[in-house]
């Protein structure tokens, strides 16, 4: 498995555009995690996956932002009427969580991110 | 989660050991302690975590304070690849998103 990786791995797009971003996470791997990072900043947390149910939103999920996890393996990430706020790097990072578990203890393993600039 | 604090940046020379501390007061008793790190145009990578007992792999070793508010990142012998952000993260029992602080920037000298 060669981890997790994202496509595109750059976009550069015009304010007002929508835009589509797509994870593949590791194969075996439940949970799946979207997070954002601008210039200097750590990640910041946008939505995460159990299989193809979507457990939880941070409130920096507008709502021109939607994510989807279909069939519980790859997902997708779309920025409806893009603004230049939006310029960041989207991360996304897969698990694997057993509910007997403590998901305390479940590392993330990250892809490499897909930089958006907003023009 | 709780917050962590961390020096915004660390300067070391190569093949000599860094410690890179962080101080987590307001820690509950099922928040572990994870490290991640970034190296340049990349994703986070995990290093270690912890929750009281000291801990050590093949990347590094965590020595937490027995209180545990704070811990430390120890890398035995820092070479030009471990340059990265360094961070610092308190992840509840049954939590699920990790959450990234500012994090400590290593420098390693030549």
């Amino acid at each position: 498995d060669t981890g997790v990786s994202q496509d595109p791995r750059h976009k550069i797009t015009k304010r007002g555009q929508n835009v589509t971003f797509r994870c593949d996470p590791i194969s075996e791997h439940n949970r799946l995690y979207w997070y954002r990072q601008t210039l200097g900043q750590g990640p910041e947390f946008l939505t995460y996956f159990q299989n193809e149910a979507q457990l939880e939103k941070s409130r920096l999920l507008s709502d021109r932002f939607s994510a989807e996890r279909p069939k519980g393996s790859f997902s997708t990430l779309e920025i409806q009427r893009t603004e230049q706020g939006d310029s960041a790097m989207y991360l996304c990072a897969s698990s694997l969580f057993f509910s007997h578990g403590t998901s305390g203890n479940y590392e993330q393993y990250f892809g490499p991110g897909t930089r958006l600039t907003v023009t | 989660d709780a917050k962590t604090t961390q020096p915004n940046s660390m300067e070391s020379n190569e093949e000599e050991p860094v410690h890179l501390p962080c101080n987590h007061s307001t820690i509950s008793g099922t928040d572990y302690i994870h490290w991640y790190r970034q190296l340049p145009s990349q994703g986070p990578e995990y290093v270690i975590h912890g929750l009281t007992s000291n801990v050590n792999n093949r990347m590094a070793s965590l020595a937490i304070a027995e209180d545990r508010k704070s811990s430390t990142l120890i890398l035995h012998r820092a070479t030009l690849r471990d340059a990265a952000v360094y961070y610092c993260i308190l992840r509840e029992e049954a939590g699920n998103m990790l959450t990234f602080g500012g994090g400590t920037r290593l420098m390693v000298k030549p």
